[in-house]
């Protein structure tokens, strides 16, 4: 079974620009994740997706992050403009559903720096 | 916010001993996950305990959950150099979304061959 995908792996960009991540979760999931983690700290959940539509997305920063899963498959995570602040790695995960607790499962992750 | 805690933030250990983490968490939970890091795999989901269950086992993992004193502890037997990696506990807190996990800070452990 193919796991998370998720590209670019890497990614150094300039403040105030912008920057794009892509995801591909486990065939058959409907929900998908998108997390923040910074170094030495555990994920912190932006955004959840059920099929196309979103679940909860009150940790995402609106006013430069945007997440769209537009036909219920992959996702893309955008951030515009990028601060100091965004360098960390940007984690996928998908699981079955959201009816009963289910475990997820993770992509490798987007390492991003922020110069 | 964090939701959850787990201590100690770093254990060193050697290969055969016994690992024992435990994480404490705020506010009411229907179940706990526990999860493993580490740069060859990524992030690993190991077990799950509902709030009506006071132990669980897997393989050479062993999870403890005490709602009354809101903690779980995650023991791990004979440690193996492999077993190198973050351990996160993570729960989504009572009536949120299943899927809504708040993660702890980890404990890093070291298992020296």
């Amino acid at each position: 079974e193919a796991g998370v995908a998720q590209s670019p792996r890497y990614k150094i960009i300039e403040k105030r620009q912008s920057v794009a991540f892509w995801c591909n979760p486990i065939s058959g999931h409907a929900t998908l994740y998108w997390y923040q983690q910074i170094l030495g700290q555990g994920p912190k959940l932006l955004i959840q997706f059920q099929n196309n539509g979103v679940v909860d997305d009150s940790q995402l920063p609106k006013d430069r992050f945007s997440a769209e899963r537009l036909k219920g498959v992959d996702s893309t995570l955008k951030i515009q403009p990028a601060k100091l602040e965004d360098s960390a790695v940007y984690l996928c995960a998908s699981s079955l559903g959201t009816g009963g607790p289910y475990e997820q499962y993770f992509g490798p992750g987007t390492r991003l720096t922020v110069t | 916010s964090q939701q959850g805690e787990e201590d100690p933030q770093a254990l060193s250990i050697q290969e055969g001993e016994n690992a024992t983490m435990n994480c404490s968490y705020k506010t009411s939970i229907n179940n706990l996950q526990w999860y493993r890091q580490n740069s060859g795999r990524g992030l690993v989901h190991l077990i799950l305990i509902r709030s009506n269950e006071r132990e669980k086992h897997s393989g050479r993992l062993r999870v403890t959950l005490d709602t009354s004193k809101k903690s779980s502890s995650l023991l791990i037997t004979a440690s193996r150099a492999a077993d190198t990696a973050s351990y996160f506990c993570a729960t989504p807190p009572l009536g949120t979304s299943y899927g809504k996990l708040t993660f702890g800070q980890g404990t890093i452990l070291t298992v020296h061959p």
